[in-house]
């Protein structure tokens, strides 16, 4: 079964506004991972934050993780066109697997 | 580098009929996982393969075998294809143990139809 599971299914927004989706786990984690998937393509990765991190930053990607509540978030700042794509958070219970969500999709209006 | 590479890129098969899906990675990762993705349902663990030598078994293991051929590359089989197998395959390779964490790196998909 899926451990991460993503909040919204389905994210519409306007050019420049900011988009934030969330993920909830069941199980410990040694780490949670965020992926990209652009239309028709392969998973990309975009960041990772440790099981002992609570927020982490890379360029306009900003990701939070409360081990308490079992969550995390994904914030976009100031998105752009090409940010249109399914994001999906991914578990690592450091046992070689990854464990991925059904994702939230995003679209960028212009 | 190509990263990881995958053939073919679209497949559409017949019920009952049998066929392979090559990976083939040049990152030198020990690691390798075949996926399948549904709509709404994100990807799903297939099999893979910790290092070379050795499989396991993932979430939706039934109606599939693996093959790592050698550290490289790793084969997905259908023996004997049906309408619930049609679907997006991905292959995926990572290098955990060099790392520490298990950052994954994906092929382009094989889109794959049963008919």
């Amino acid at each position: 079964s899926q451990q991460g599971e993503e909040d919204p299914q389905a994210l519409s927004i306007q050019e420049g506004e900011n988009a934030t989706m969330n993920c909830s786990y069941k199980t410990s984690i040694n780490n949670l991972q965020w992926y990209r998937q652009n239309s028709g393509r392969g998973l990309v990765h975009l960041i990772l934050i440790r099981s002992n991190e609570r927020e982490k930053h890379s360029g306009r990607l900003r990701v939070t993780l409360d081990t308490s509540k079992k969550s995390s978030s994904l914030l976009i700042t100031a998105s752009r066109a090409a940010d249109t794509a399914s994001y999906f958070c991914a578990t690592d219970g450091n046992d070689y697997k990854l464990s991925f969500g059904a994702g939230t999709t995003v679209t960028v209006r212009a | 580098n190509a990263g990881v590479t995958q053939t073919p890129k679209f497949q559409v098969l017949k019920t009952g009929q049998s066929m392979t899906l090559q990976c083939a990675q040049d990152m030198n990762h020990n690691s390798m996982y075949w996926y399948r993705q549904d709509p709404g349902m994100g990807l799903r663990l297939i099999y893979y393969s910790a290092s070379e030598g050795t499989t396991d078994k993932g979430e939706v293991p039934n109606g599939y075998n693996v093959s790592r051929l050698n550290k490289r590359e790793f084969s997905l089989r259908l023996e004997s294809a049906a309408p619930s197998q049609t679907s997006v395959y991905f292959c995926a390779s990572s290098d955990p143990s060099g790392q520490g964490y298990n950052e994954q790196f994906f092929g382009p998909g094989t889109r794959l139809t049963v008919l």
